[in-house]
């Protein structure tokens, strides 16, 4: 069974610039999260979908960061403009149900913003 | 809200010999999940271990097991006979039913030949 694939794992960008990232879950997985690691610390919830809809997205900073799930399968995650803070870890993962199952988490895209 | 926490930013062990790793979390509700998640330089993130809190046996994969004390609110790792593979920043979860994951900030562990 393939994992949940991500690209690209590395960006580097300047400060006010545009970047996106792409997720493909599991296949017949409906849930779909995107995380926020910032260095030495635990991931962060940023968005949860369920299918193509959004189920919490009460951690994502929605004045520059923006998120899709079109069709409820592959998502991207969209930061415009980028901030020097926004340097981290972004992982997504995914689960065959909402929170009350197991999460499995793809290899993560690695963003520097100089 | 729900707090985890790992008190031991890093550890070390010698190969073969077993290491425990601490967890603790902050919670009003009685069912939920807590997972230990292994995160290697590579980055990609792994379930090592889950257990649901109204089970009283404590979880076992391999050589990964849990000492999980609901009443203490306390859900520990134990590695035994560590392999230099096994290093990697481990992070302890916990999740209430239908409710998001939240993670602590990890432990370093480092596995010495």
């Amino acid at each position: 069974e393939a994992g949940v694939a991500q690209s690209p794992r590395y960006k580097i960008i300047e400060k006010r610039q545009s970047v996106a990232f792409w997720c493909n879950p599991i296949s017949g997985h409906a849930t779909l999260y995107w995380y926020q690691q910032i260095l030495g610390q635990g991931p962060k919830l940023l968005i949860q979908f369920q299918n193509n809809g959004v189920v919490d997205d009460s951690q994502l900073p929605k004045d520059r960061f923006s998120a899709e799930r079109l069709k409820g399968v592959d998502s991207t995650l969209k930061i415009q403009p980028a901030k020097l803070e926004d340097s981290a870890v972004y992982l997504c993962a995914s689960s065959q149900a909402p929170r009350a199952d197991t999460q499995y988490f793809g290899p993560g895209t690695r963003l520097t913003v100089l | 809200a729900q707090t985890v926490t790992q008190s031991q930013p890093e550890m070390s062990v010698q190969e073969a010999e077993t290491v425990t790793l601490s967890c603790t979390y902050d919670t009003s509700e009685s069912n939920y999940y807590l997972f230990w998640y292994k995160q290697p330089p590579s980055r990609q993130m792994i379930l090592v271990i889950r257990q649901e809190a109204y089970k009283q046996q404590n979880a076992t994969e391999n050589r990964f097991s849990v000492n999980f004390q609901k009443a203490a609110k306390s859900f520990s790792l134990k590695i035994s006979d560590s392999q230099l593979g096994d290093t990697a920043m481990y992070f302890c979860a916990f999740m209430e039913y239908g409710n998001k994951l939240v993670f602590g900030a990890g432990t370093i562990l480092r596995v010495k030949s």
